[in-house]
C-alpha cells in the first residue's frame, strides 16, 4: 500500500520567515495530494491540495509543489504569522475504490511554531 | 463548525469494556471514515463506508467495529480486543463519484482507558 513520509516533525521559524514542509510517497498511482492544518485541540481542515496533472498551486501565502518523478511534494508558507502555528499533515490518495472516493494515507505531521 | 459532529468530546473507559463513539453528518455525504490519531503520528484509517449497510476495513481495524444503518451516522465501537485504545478518534465524511473528494472532519473524541 501507500506510504507517506513527512519532514521535519517540528519546525520553528521567526514571524515573517518562510516555512517549507516536505513529503514523499511510495505509490506512483497516487494522484491527489491534500494538505491539512490542525490547530491545537481542533479538527484537521484542508488548506490546499494539488492534483497529479499540476506541478504547482498557489493560494495567497501558501503554495504546494509536486514532483511526480521523484514522488515528493512540498508545502511552502511565506510571510509566516503566529496564527500559522499548528500541526500540518500531508496526505496522498491511494487507489480509488470502485470510483467511489479517495482513500487517504497521511504523513506523520509537522508541528510548526511561528515565533513573534 | 456544523456539518459533522462527534460525541462525546472526552470518554473514559475501564479496561475490558466496550465503548461506542458517535459520528453524525448532515452534509448528505455518502462516504464516512474513522481515523485514529496518536501523539506525533499521522491519521491512520480504521474503517470506511461508502454506502449504507456496507463498510470496509482500513489499515488498523483490529479491535474495532462499525455499523452504517443510516447515511448520516457511522458509529465506531472500540472493543476490549483493542490492545491500546487510548487515542484521539476522528470521523470524516466526503462525497463520492467525483475525481477528487475532500474529506471533512469532525471535532474528534479523546478516549482514555483507565
Amino acid at each position: 500500500g501507500e506510504n507517506v513520509e513527512q519532514h521535519p516533525s517540528t519546525l520553528s521559524v521567526q514571524e515573517g520567515d518562510s516555512a517549507v514542509i516536505k513529503c514523499t510517497y511510495s505509490d506512483s498511482a497516487s494522484n491527489y495530494f491534500p494538505w491539512y492544518k490542525q490547530e491545537l485541540g481542533k479538527r484537521p481542515q484542508l488548506i490546499i491540495d494539488i492534483r497529479s496533472n499540476v506541478g504547482e498551486k498557489k493560494d495567497q501565502r501558501i503554495a504546494v509543489t509536486l514532483n511526480k518523478t521523484a514522488k515528493h511534494f512540498s508545502l511552502h508558507i511565506t510571510e509566516t504569522q503566529p496564527e500559522d502555528s499548528a500541526v500540518y499533515f500531508c496526505a496522498a490518495s491511494r487507489n480509488r475504490i470502485n470510483n467511489a472516493g479517495n482513500m487517504l494515507t497521511f504523513g506523520g505531521g509537522t508541528r510548526l511554531m511561528v515565533k513573534p | 463548525d456544523g456539518g459533522i459532529t462527534q460525541s462525546p468530546k472526552y470518554l473514559f473507559r475501564k479496561e475490558g469494556q466496550n465503548v461506542t463513539l458517535s459520528c453524525e453528518q448532515n452534509l448528505n455525504h455518502d462516504a464516512m471514515y474513522w481515523y485514529r490519531q496518536d501523539p506525533g503520528q499521522g491519521l491512520r484509517l480504521i474503517y470506511y463506508s461508502q454506502i449504507v449497510n456496507d463498510f470496509q476495513k482500513g489499515d488498523i481495524a483490529e479491535g474495532y467495529s462499525v455499523s452504517r444503518e443510516k447515511k448520516e451516522s457511522f458509529p465506531l465501537t472500540v472493543t476490549s480486543a483493542q490492545k491500546n485504545p487510548t487515542a484521539f478518534y476522528l470521523c470524516a465524511s466526503s462525497t463520492i463519484g467525483g475525481v477528487y473528494n475532500e474529506q471533512f472532519f469532525g471535532p474528534g473524541t479523546r478516549l482514555t482507558v483507565l
